[in-house]
């Protein structure tokens, strides 16, 4: 089954710093990978996708993710961070080759920016 | 922002009653999908829905049922609620393919005293 693991409930930077979120993945296929951010009191929204193209996936607001096999990883950075990044951001998986689309979310990074 | 809304936005019900969700899209997207999500849970996967009138379980299904009698409605009930149930619920629409995303509504805060 596949799962993904987010290292760290909570991760503390400091305006115009990088941001760095960890994301590892368990598949026992290549899957497609995907980045969400939630703000307070919102559904989900859309960072970025891999689908198999260009391992490094550049997403919105300044993100990018690089998708690594060798170390199943899909880590989430940003150059330097702004106020408005904070968040909670969610890694998700779903498996290749079907016409449904089963996302299976890792348990969220709570981004906080101090000024 | 994709049309998707839910109602009611929040709720409060006591142990033992029933509660429907509503979720109701405007984007004609063939699959919706019910997630709670919980600290520490992130989004599990209630029930989805592939089609009017085809639906399937997800991860969390136990407590929970489904209808879509319609492309742009998806129901969410809970038969009988209990207090594990509380939660905030959100209904999400995509099209075919598994590269696509995921549109998410704005959620229902659910609690059950």
């Amino acid at each position: 089954a596949q799962s993904v693991t987010q290292l760290g409930s909570h991760v503390s930077v400091s305006e115009g710093a990088l941001v760095l979120l960890r994301c590892n993945y368990s598949s026992s296929v290549p899957p497609y990978l995907f980045w969400y951010v939630q703000y307070p009191n919102q559904g989900l929204q859309l960072l970025l996708k891999y689908t198999s193209a260009a391992t490094l996936v550049k997403g919105i607001n300044g993100f990018e993710a690089e998708f690594k096999k060798s170390e199943t990883s899909f880590h989430l950075t940003k150059p330097s961070a702004h106020m408005s990044d904070a968040a909670e951001y969610f890694c998700a998986v779903s498996d290749q080759g079907t016409g449904f689309q089963k996302l299976v979310f890792g348990t969220g990074t709570r981004l906080l920016v101090s000024p | 922002d994709a049309g998707i809304t839910q109602s009611p936005r929040h709720k409060v019900t006591e142990t033992g009653t029933p509660v429907t969700l509503r979720c109701h899209q405007t984007e004609n997207h063939r699959y919706m999908y019910w997630y709670r999500q919980d600290p520490g849970h992130g989004l599990r996967l209630i029930h989805y829905s592939y089609g009017v009138k085809d639906t399937d379980k997800g991860e969390v299904s136990d407590g929970y049922s489904v209808s879509r009698s319609k492309t742009e409605d998806f129901l969410l009930t809970l038969e009988s609620a209990t207090s594990s149930q509380t939660s905030v619920y959100f209904c999400a629409i995509s099209e075919s393919g598994a590269d696509y995303e995921q549109y998410f509504g704005p959620g229902t805060r659910l609690t059950v005293t």
